[in-house]
């Protein structure tokens, strides 16, 4: 079935430092991709989607490209700041067989962005 | 916005006893899902729903069981509690946009349930 990889966290950096979390699938055909974040005590929100190959979902400061030919979907913001720390999940919805429409989440990563 | 709701936030709840945590959304969404969230292990579906009285299993339904009379609303059942059930729920929903489950969902709050 579809999975979902990434970066073992806890990730912990210093505020405007660059981030990246790694974030590569495993799927059949062309899945969307998404990062979701969690800050303490929420449920998860939407931060970004990718629904195609070469597409580049952003909002935030944050940015992933869909990137069919590595699978993979890696997250970036060039400056992070202490109130993006939280969990980032990322995320694909399957597009072929059994997995078809079905979410299939990475473990998460927790960040941590100092002062 | 679209806003999911959970009945609870944090319960505490003894082996054996029948447990429901409620869901609803606002948004008039056709799919709505049930997760659980463990450190480590990222999310996993247990049920989903994609209309009213219709049911599907996900990756981990053993112990638990589903309602869904009205279209906002799902419910989600622990027969008869566990330890090994404790854990963070976490309830979505989203359109029926692409084939049958669509596609962004939108998470409520959570539930932190504790079996003792």
């Amino acid at each position: 079935g579809d999975s979902v990889t990434q970066m073992e966290g806890p990730v912990t950096l210093s505020e405007e430092a660059f981030l990246t979390i790694n974030c590569t699938y495993t799927a059949t055909g062309y899945p969307s991709l998404f990062w979701y974040v969690q800050y303490p005590g929420e449920g998860l929100q939407l931060l970004l989607k990718a629904t195609k190959a070469d597409d580049k979902g952003s909002n935030k400061g944050f940015e992933a490209t869909y990137r069919k030919e590595t699978t993979s979907f890696h997250l970036e913001k060039g400056s992070v700041q202490v109130s993006d720390s939280a969990v980032y999940f990322c995320a694909l919805i399957g597009a072929g067989g059994t997995s078809y429409g079905k979410l299939t989440f990475g473990q998460g990563t927790i960040l941590t962005v100092h002062p | 916005d679209v806003k999911v709701t959970q009945s609870s936030r944090y319960l505490v709840k003894r082996t054996g006893e029948k447990v429901f945590l409620e869901c609803v959304q606002d948004m008039d969404h056709e799919n709505m899902f049930w997760y659980r969230q463990d450190p480590g292990l990222g999310l996993r579906l247990i049920y989903f729903s994609y209309d009213v009285k219709m049911k599907e299993k996900g990756d981990i339904p053993e112990g638990y069981s589903v309602s869904r009379e009205k279209k906002e609303r799902f419910s989600l059942i622990l027969e008869s509690a566990s330890t090994n059930q404790t854990s963070m729920y976490l309830c979505a929903s989203s359109l029926k946009l692409r084939g049958v489950l669509g596609e962004t969902q939108y998470f409520g709050p959570g539930t932190r349930l504790l079996v003792l």
